[in-house]
């Protein structure tokens, strides 16, 4: 079944210990977006690529960074965590213009020490 | 700015019974889409049910069917015939291919 797959599910980091996380989809979308999600709030859009071109948020802190190394796959990195960047992460894709869906993986929980 | 207000963080239903979910929104777009995501515990969200801003008629999907009254930025979900498998956070959006989600409401099934 095509899908988005985040890779891992769960990431433990030192504070300050530069992490990678990892999204993939099999949906040959070419929007994919990272949100982060913290515990009992709305899912907050960090970036999104459309097609080759990277979109920030204003208020993404300058912490985050994102590599699209191609259609598949998209990276989410993360300098220097803080203990307030422990988050669920969630990837997302859609196709632009087909009715603006976006599919969601089932995000990686990070956890900073 | 776009926003997007869920008023009820907790609701509970009895299995078998309807419930609605609130939902109201502010956009300056003049073109966009309204969705209901659905999140159970530890899972990922999926899509319940999308209305296109521009079109009048309320989307239906099975039990799940919407009240947009788009004068007052509303878009409210009725779930008939509530399952115990429906229990999870739901999250209203607003956008065009960029999503601004509500704080969500959680969804108890009572068996």
């Amino acid at each position: 079944d095509a899908m988005v797959i985040q890779n891992p599910r769960y990431q433990v980091t030192q504070f300050g210990k530069p992490v990678t996380l990892s999204c993939s989809q099999t949906l040959n979308h070419n929007v994919m977006y990272w949100y982060q999600q913290k515990s009992s709030q709305a899912p907050k859009l960090l970036f999104h690529y459309y097609d080759k071109d990277f979109n920030n948020e204003a208020d993404t802190p300058d912490n985050f960074q994102s590599r699209r190394p191609n259609t598949s796959f998209c990276f989410l990195d993360i300098r220097s965590p803080g203990l307030g960047d422990a988050a669920m992460y969630l990837c997302a894709t859609s196709r632009q213009g087909q009715q603006e869906t976006q599919y969601f993986g089932p995000g990686t929980r990070l956890l900073v020490l | 700015a776009q926003t997007v207000t869920q008023s009820q963080p907790e609701m509970s239903v009895q299995e078998a019974e309807t419930v609605t979910l609130s939902c109201t929104y502010d956009t300056s777009e003049s073109d966009y889409y309204l969705f209901w995501y659905k999140q159970p515990p530890s899972r990922q969200m999926i899509l319940v049910i999308r209305q296109e801003a521009y079109k009048q008629q309320n989307a239906t999907e099975n039990r799940f069917s919407v009240n947009f009254q788009k004068a007052a930025k509303s878009f409210s979900l009725k779930i008939s015939d509530s399952q115990l498998g429906d229990a999870a956070m739901y999250f209203c959006g607003s956008g065009t291919y960029k999503y601004i989600f509500g704080t969500g409401t959680r969804l108890k099934v009572l068996a």
